[in-house]
């Protein structure tokens, strides 16, 4: 069936690296993807999104790359502080099903000071 | 994900009673969603409603659960006769439309445990 998925459950770096994670998707009616980071016992945040006809997109220190071709994502986040550490999901959806997310697994991101 | 708000927070309910979420959309938001977290998993599509109508329950179990959306006040996710498997965090989140573009805001969830 039609799943989003994350590569690598855990991420540890260390304070001030880049990270990267990244996300595999299968559904190729998805037109539109978002990341959330999800810290312990709070609810999904927004982190940035993009849409399907872009392969790039830049917030302050997180970038989103989308490779259509291969159906990948990926977050980076610049300078990894330890307020990063958190779970991070990607999520996609397909506008013709009501905005409706299909979220992957997540990774769990963990910043070593 | 400020603005929107879900209530109880932490909720327990012993087997078999009936446990009610409510969930206030953010501001200016009509569309609602209801998703469901269980333990060291990602959140799994429940149900999608604007006001007064039931739009995609695709991702509701059959049986118990039930969700609406009334023209005036919260979002409600009642689960009747509730079992163990039931205990999870279930969030809401809220957009302004589905149109390109429009982010889906997630409030910080309701766990559930039952006893």
């Amino acid at each position: 069936g039609e799943s989003v998925g994350l590569h690598l459950p855990t991420l540890s770096v260390q304070e001030g690296d880049n990270s990267i994670i990244n996300c595999a998707y299968s559904n190729s009616a998805s037109d539109y993807f978002i990341w959330y980071k999800q810290e312990s016992g709070k609810g999904p945040q927004f982190i940035i999104d993009i849409r399907s006809n872009m392969d790039k997109r830049q917030g302050q220190r997180v970038t989103v790359l989308l490779n259509k071709t291969v159906k990948h994502l990926s977050l980076q986040i610049a300078a990894t502080q330890p307020g990063d550490s958190a779970v991070y999901f990607c999520a996609e959806r397909v506008d013709n099903q009501g905005g409706k997310l299909i979220f992957g697994q997540g990774t769990e991101l963990s910043v070593k000071p | 994900n400020a603005g929107v708000m879900q209530n109880p927070r932490h909720l327990v309910r012993r087997r078999g009673q009936e446990a009610r979420l409510r969930c206030s959309p953010m501001k200016g938001h009509s569309h609602v969603y209801w998703y469901r977290q269980l333990p060291e998993e990602g959140l799994k599509f429940m149900v999608y409603l604007q006001k007064e109508n039931i739009i995609d329950e695709s991702g509701m179990p059959k049986e118990r659960f039930s969700a609406e959306f009334p023209k005036e006040g919260p979002s409600i996710l009642r689960i009747q006769q509730v079992v163990r498997g039931d205990s999870a965090a279930y969030f809401c989140a809220s957009s302004p439309a589905v149109n390109s573009g429009n982010t889906i805001y997630f409030g910080e969830g309701s766990w559930l445990t039952v006893v």
